[in-house]
Formats: C-alpha cells, sequence, structure tokens
C-alpha cells in the first residue's frame, strides 16, 4: 500500500499570503495519479487538483498543483478566507489511498 | 445539476448489518465508475470500494474484504454498499462519489454526496 504522509499538520497563515502544502509519497504514484481535495466542516470533499497539476473544474486558478513520482505540492496562490479549510492529497495509482489531512488555519 | 444523495445509514448493533443506497442525477450514472469513502468522527478519509461503469469490477480496501460488498444498479441510477458483520471501528461518515473521466478506473472523484451517518455501537 502506498502511504501519503502530508506536512504540516497544521499551517497557519493570513489572507493574502501563499500557501505551500506538501505530499510525500512512500512510492513512486504511478502516472503521477495524484489529487488534492479541500473539506471543510460538516460538508463533503471537494476535488481540486487532479493528475498532479490539472485544476477541476470551476476551481480557481489560485490554486495551483506540481510535483512527480514521489513528491507534490498543493499551492494556494494569495488564500482568501473561504480557502481556510482541511485539505487532503490522494494517490489512485495504486488502489486508493488518502493523506491524514493538512488543516489551514488563519493566523 | 450534477448530484449524489446518500441514504441508509443509522445505528445499529455490532455484528449487524446495514445497506447504504446513493442516488445520482443529472449525468449519465451508468457511465461512470463510483467509489464509497468514510470519514470517522474527527478523522481523516478512508477509501472503502469501487465499481467499475457496467458493475463487472468491484475492489475493496482490506479494512471491509468479505464483510461489505458494492453494487450498482444502472436502470435505477443507483448504487449501494451492502455492509455486514459491522465493527464499532466501521463507524463513520459514508460517501458516494462519482470518478471523473467516463468509464475509467482509476480516477479521481469528482463529484460527491453529502454523506450519511453510520454509528456501530451496543
Amino acid at each position: 500500500e502506498i502511504v501519503l504522509t502530508q506536512s504540516p499538520g497544521t499551517l497557519s497563515l493570513s489572507p493574502g499570503e501563499r500557501a505551500t502544502l506538501s505530499c510525500r509519497a512512500s512510492q513512486t504514484i504511478s502516472n503521477n495519479y495524484l489529487a488534492w481535495y479541500q473539506q471543510k466542516p460538516g460538508q463533503a470533499p471537494r476535488l481540486l487538483i487532479y493528475g498532479a497539476s490539472s485544476r477541476a473544474t470551476g476551481i480557481p486558478d489560485r490554486f495551483s498543483g506540481s510535483g512527480s513520482g514521489t513528491d507534490f505540492t498543493l499551492t494556494i496562490s494569495r488564500l482568501e478566507p473561504e480557502d481556510f479549510a482541511v485539505y487532503y492529497c490522494q494517490q489512485y495509482g495504486s488502489s486508493y489511498t488518502f493523506g491524514q489531512g493538512i488543516k489551514l488555519e488563519i493566523k | 445539476e450534477v448530484q449524489l444523495v446518500e441514504s441508509g445509514g443509522g445505528l445499529v448493533q455490532p455484528g449487524g448489518s446495514l445497506r447504504l443506497s446513493c442516488a445520482a442525477s443529472g449525468f449519465t450514472f451508468s457511465s461512470y465508475a463510483m467509489t464509497w469513502v468514510r470519514q470517522a468522527p474527527g478523522k481523516g478519509l478512508e477509501w472503502v470500494s469501487v465499481i467499475s461503469y457496467s458493475g463487472g469490477s468491484t475492489f475493496y480496501a482490506d479494512s471491509v474484504k468479505g464483510r461489505f460488498t458494492i453494487s450498482r444498479d444502472n436502470s435505477k441510477n443507483t448504487l449501494y454498499l451492502q455492509m455486514n458483520s459491522l465493527r464499532a471501528e466501521d463507524t463513520a461518515v459514508y460517501y458516494c462519489a462519482k470518478l471523473g473521466r467516463r468509464q475509467t478506473i482509476p480516477d479521481a472523484f469528482d463529484i460527491w454526496g453529502q454523506g450519511t451517518m453510520v454509528t456501530v455501537s451496543s
């Protein structure tokens, strides 16, 4: 099973700042099948990024994904108030696994 | 509007059974693989099971293999999860989700339902 480790566990930033979220895999993810999801309290997750770097439908361009192999990054260029949430990475190259999540909180 | 609506959750005793349903609308249900994902209270996301667009292929997480069965009725645009031999550790919100590309496994999960709570307790 591919284990995904996200860091940091909590990220405290202010609106307007840049956020960089990391996801590291225990082995190479085939075809860069890596997705990012956003989840707000009491809501279902929402797909942000698939294929490591492709934005899902309706996702603002301040969200971007990068990386390959075992190291992946979600970047939010300028934080909006509605961006404070928990973010999960997921690999779907070998079965499916999620990272443990990163809480992005307002500083 | 693309929509997924889960139902069937509730309180069940350890060792009991429950069947979840997920009603789909707004897209051609029979063309997409579907999946179940769960989230224990205060915890992260855990993938449970996936089924191909035709229903001919199914896959399970080791934690539920042999106890849960995923199925679908394309004539009713409905996905199911039959859960048997339930344990306390199965307590979670269960989400159904649609895979992104037509007739494709694997893929990311692009549309999610609102979830249904399953509590396993005596």
